[in-house]
């Protein structure tokens, strides 16, 4: 069954390191999103991105973060200086076809900036 | 944007029995109603979704029934076995922005089921 991969599992950074998470979404599906989600907290919405650009971001998506779709398969989440605050889940999603039908999120990078 | 509600937070049920999670919302324009369950170290997956046509739906064990007058949606899981035990996520959406928009989740709610 078609899964979408994040990797790094699990990434260690120092505060002020600029770190990239990588996504590997479903082959065929078009939309795409970054979530995070602070330890025991709510799943939160970060950006989406359709036909190689940001389609809609949150007020969480500040100047630090970026995305990236730099070939037919990966998608990436860039954050530039990290801070204490960015310790958290990481998940990256796909939809097939339009944003309203299932999302398929990943397992998940788990951030933790030290 | 979308104010979402879910209650309770925490539920505890005897396996076999049960369990019911609402999640009420503010954005009437909303028109798909999905739940996900997060099982511990795992991203959110879709169990079963809703749309605003529709009042009700069910999938063997798993229902979830709509009253958009009233803005809230409700999961009903049936004869709850251990694998239910999770995490609960509603993300009420409305597709009228015309925009890829992400989805807003609700709280969430632990679901334990005692054995």
């Amino acid at each position: 069954e078609p899964e979408v991969t994040q990797t790094p599992s699990h990434q260690v950074t120092q505060m002020g390191q600029e770190v990239i998470l990588r996504c590997v979404p479903i082959s065929n599906h078009l939309y795409f999103y970054w979530y995070r989600q602070i330890l025991g907290q709510k799943v939160e919405f970060l950006v989406s991105f359709y036909n190689n650009e940001i389609s809609e971001k949150s007020e969480i998506f500040d100047d630090q973060f970026s995305v990236e779709r730099p070939d037919g398969s990966n998608f990436t989440l860039k954050i530039r200086s990290t801070k204490l605050e960015d310790s958290a889940m990481y998940f990256c999603a796909s939809n097939r076809d339009r944003p309203n039908t299932e999302a398929f999120f990943g397992q998940g990078t788990r951030l933790t900036v030290v | 944007g979308e104010n979402v509600e879910q209650h309770p937070s925490t539920l505890s049920v005897q396996e076999g029995d049960s369990a019911v999670i609402k999640c009420t919302y503010s954005d009437s324009a909303s028109n798909y109603f999905p739940w996900y369950k997060q099982e511990l170290g795992k991203g959110p997956q879709l169990i079963i979704d809703i749309r605003s046509n529709v009042g009700e739906k069910k999938d063997q064990r798993i229902a979830v029934t709509l009253n958009k007058t009233a803005k809230h949606f409700s999961l009903h899981i049936t004869e709850t076995q251990p694998e239910d035990s999770a995490v609960y996520f509603c993300a009420p959406t409305s597709d009228s922005g015309g925009g890829a928009d992400g989805l807003t989740f609700g709280k969430g709610t632990h679901l334990i089921i005692q054995p």
